[in-house]
């Protein structure tokens, strides 16, 4: 089942914050967090497993719950870099091992001067 | 650039009509998997390999759609009578994945540039 994100689509200005957040009705074994810019292919930003860690790479980091099966991606001092539509992957924690993503329909973060 | 290519770019074609597109993973990446993504929309996963073995398919996947990767290398998606509904961008992602000593583990996959397909 697709996760949902929110919000929908954000404006931001340069060195603002940003929280995007992605839900699942799914027990997940690992969430995988994307940026698309129009035209691109999806660029992997990180990757978390069930446990609940948070990451960070540079302004950006993330957290997943996995009790309430929740992950969110946090974008501090935002740059105009950091335009696109953001993506989060689902990979649900079944016996099976299935290894699928499944993606939310994005976010769409614009910064503007 | 994420070492994951795709050939064609683009491609357009008229209804009925057949069409292949070729993947080359990052080299030492035994996972390839294969996603289709609309207009405002996340890519939808349609089936990955490991190695040369096809492990899983998604119900997306018609008869009219078969992907290889003969060698465990490159892989081909091919499109059989193409239709309208069809026209999408073909994502194909790559990624490594070790035997965990205990439990399961995941993978972090790469994608390439895509092939936008248009059905005419």
């Amino acid at each position: 089942q697709q996760p949902v994100q929110s919000p929908q689509a954000v404006i931001l200005r340069e060195g603002e914050d940003a929280v995007i957040n992605c839900s699942s009705s799914k027990a997940l074994y690992s969430v995988h967090w994307y940026r698309q810019k129009h035209g691109e292919a999806p660029v992997f930003l990180m990757i978390l497993l069930k446990g609940g860690e948070q990451k960070g790479h540079d302004k950006i980091s993330a957290s997943f719950n996995e009790k309430k099966q929740q992950s969110s991606l946090y974008l501090t001092a935002s740059q105009l870099s950091y335009s696109g539509t953001y993506f989060c992957g689902t990979e649900e924690d079944s016996g099976a091992g299935s290894y699928q993503l499944t993606f939310g329909k994005g976010t769409k973060l614009s910064v503007i001067p | 650039d994420t070492g994951v290519s795709q050939d064609p770019r683009h491609k357009i074609t008229k209804r009925g009509q057949n069409v292949t597109f070729r993947c080359d993973p990052i080299s030492e990446h035994n996972r390839l998997y294969w996603y289709r993504q609309t207009l405002g929309q996340g890519p939808e996963f349609l089936t990955y390999f490991q190695n040369e073995a096809q492990l899983e398919k998604s119900r997306l996947l018609s008869d009219r759609f078969s992907a290889e990767r003969p060698k465990g290398s490159f892989s081909t998606l091919e499109i059989q009578r193409t239709e309208q509904g069809d026209s999408a961008m073909y994502l194909c992602a790559s990624g490594i994945y070790l035997p965990p000593a205990g439990g399961r583990s995941t993978d972090t996959q790469y994608f390439g540039p895509g092939t936008r397909l248009t059905v005419l």
